[in-house]
């Protein structure tokens, strides 16, 4: 079946190094992406979207890229620091279809001071 | 201002037993989603209020979950008859209501494991 999923499960990264985080997505309907951070017993929190007529969108040292031609998206953060360490998850949208989430396996990110 | 709110935030209780999950959204928030979270995964979408109507419950795996919201605020998620494989962290998330992207704001969730 179609669904979201993450290259790497753990991403480890000295402070003040810049981290990229990569998903993949299988539904060539999905038009809409959210970035969500989840910290250790925490629920996800929003980070940024991006609209699938936009390929970059910048945030606050947070950058996603959307690929749509290889349904592929990424999330950038700039001078990571050891308060970015968190799981990321990528989450699809198919606003024309359904406003339900499927969100990926995650990615951990591990900032060592 | 307070956030979304989930009790109680760990659950042990045996196969067979009924349980219920309670979420209280941020105030003034008229979409409420329940999640499903297992090790390693990411959130498994349940249920999604709009008001006290359920609008969506094509994820509720089967008939044993139950969720209500009565009043359109507060929501319960109801089990019964748990089972092992029914363990798992189960997050809420309210949103303003107002379009189908508005952000989604999560609890810390509830761990629920059934022995």
């Amino acid at each position: 079946g179609e669904s979201v999923g993450l290259h790497l499960p753990t991403l480890s990264v000295q402070e003040g190094d810049n981290s990229i985080i990569n998903c993949a997505y299988s539904n060539s309907a999905s038009d809409y992406f959210i970035w969500y951070k989840q910290e250790s017993g925490k629920g996800p929190q929003f980070i940024i979207d991006i609209r699938s007529n936009m390929d970059k969108r910048q945030g606050q040292r947070v950058t996603v890229l959307l690929n749509k031609t290889v349904k592929h998206l990424s999330l950038q953060i700039a001078a990571t620091q050891p308060g970015d360490s968190a799981v990321y998850f990528c989450a699809e949208y198919n606003l024309g279809g359904s406003y339900i989430p499927t969100f990926g396996r995650g990615t951990s990110l591990i900032v060592h001071p | 201002g307070a956030g979304v709110s989930q009790t109680p935030s760990n659950k042990v209780t045996e196969k067979g037993k009924y349980v219920e999950l309670r979420c209280d959204p941020i105030s003034g928030h008229t979409a409420l989603y329940w999640y499903r979270q297992s090790l390693g995964q990411g959130p498994e979408f349940l249920i999604y209020f709009q008001g006290t109507g359920a609008a969506d419950d094509s994820g509720l795996p089967n008939d044993r979950f139950f969720a209500v919201r009565p009043e359109g605020s507060v929501s319960t998620l109801k089990i019964q008859r748990t089972e092992r494989g029914d363990s798992a962290v189960y997050l809420c998330a309210s949103s303003l209501g107002d379009t189908l992207t508005d952000t989604q704001y999560f609890g810390p969730g509830t761990r629920l494991t059934v022995l």
